[in-house]
C-alpha cells in the first residue's frame, strides 16, 4: 500500500515562527499536493509540485512556500506564521500523467494530516 | 466558475436506513469525479473514481453514480462504522493539478 508520512500530528507555533511540516511518500509519485482543510470549506489546494524542484501554486498560496529536493519528499514552509493558518494541513500524492494514464484520472493517497494552531 | 456542492451537510441515520448524500458540480471538462471518506482526525480515504455520465460503482454498502450535473453516494442499510464524512472532489481535463473538493457531508449512523 502506498504510504504518505506527515511528520506531525499536531503542532503548536507562535505568531511570526517560520514553520515546516513535512510529506514523505513511498511509491516513487512524480505529483505531491498540499492542502488546508477548514470547517465549511472543504479542502483547499495550497501548492502542488509535479516534478523535483517544479511547483504550481494552487488557490491560496499567500504566506507559504514549499521545497522538493527530492522525489519523496514535499514540504510546506509557513514563512511568518499567523493565526489565520491555524488548521489541518493535508500532504497528498499520486502518480504523473503521461501517456494513456493522461487520459484518466487517478486518485489522491492522503497522508494523516498535521494539525497545526497558531498562537 | 467551477465549483463542487454536497448537500446535505450533515445527515443522522439509524441503522439499517438508507439515504443518498449528492454531490452537484459545475466543470468545464469533466476527467473524474472522486469520492473520498474521512474519518475524524485522519486524511480522507480513496471510495470511487466515476469518470462518465451513467457510470456507476459498488463497494460493500455503498454505490456511487454519475450524471452529467450530479453524483450521488448511495448507503444501503448502514452501520455505525460507516459513521465519516464523505468528501466529492471533481478533476477537470485542462490542468494535471486542478482537483476541486466539496466541503463534505458528515454521516452520523445510530445504533
Amino acid at each position: 500500500d502506498v504510504k504518505v508520512t506527515q511528520s506531525s500530528r499536531y503542532l503548536v507555533k507562535r505568531t511570526g515562527e517560520k514553520v515546516f511540516l513535512e510529506c514523505v511518500q513511498d511509491m516513487d509519485h512524480e505529483n505531491m499536493f498540499w492542502y488546508r482543510q477548514d470547517p465549511g470549506l472543504g479542502l483547499r489546494l495550497i501548492y502542488f509540485s509535479y516534478d523535483v524542484k517544479m511547483k504550481e501554486k494552487g488557490d491560496i498560496p499567500e504566506g507559504y512556500s514549499v521545497s522538493r529536493e527530492k522525489k519523496e519528499r514535499f514540504s510546506l514552509i509557513l514563512e511568518s506564521a499567523s493565526t489565520n493558518q491555524t488548521s489541518m494541513y493535508l500532504c497528498a500524492s499520486r502518480p504523473g500523467t503521461v501517456g494513456w494514464s493522461a487520459l484518466v484520472s487517478e486518485k489522491l493517497f492522503f497522508g494523516s494530516g498535521t494539525q497545526l494552531s497558531v498562537l | 466558475e467551477d465549483q463542487v456542492t454536497q448537500s446535505p451537510e450533515a445527515l443522522r441515520l439509524q441503522e439499517g436506513e438508507s439515504s443518498s448524500l449528492n454531490c452537484s458540480y459545475t466543470v468545464s471538462g469533466l476527467r473524474g469525479l472522486f469520492w473520498y471518506r474521512q474519518d475524524p482526525g485522519k486524511g480522507p480515504e480513496f471510495l470511487f473514481t466515476l469518470y462518465s455520465a451513467g457510470e456507476e460503482k459498488e463497494k460493500e454498502r455503498l454505490k456511487a453514480t454519475l450524471t452529467k450535473k450530479e453524483s450521488f453516494l448511495h448507503i444501503t442499510a448502514p452501520k455505525p462504522e460507516d459513521s465519516a464524512t464523505y468528501l466529492c472532489a471533481v478533476h477537470r481535463y485542462s490542468s494535471a493539478s486542478k482537483i476541486i473538493f466539496g466541503s463534505g457531508t458528515r454521516l452520523s449512523i445510530r445504533p
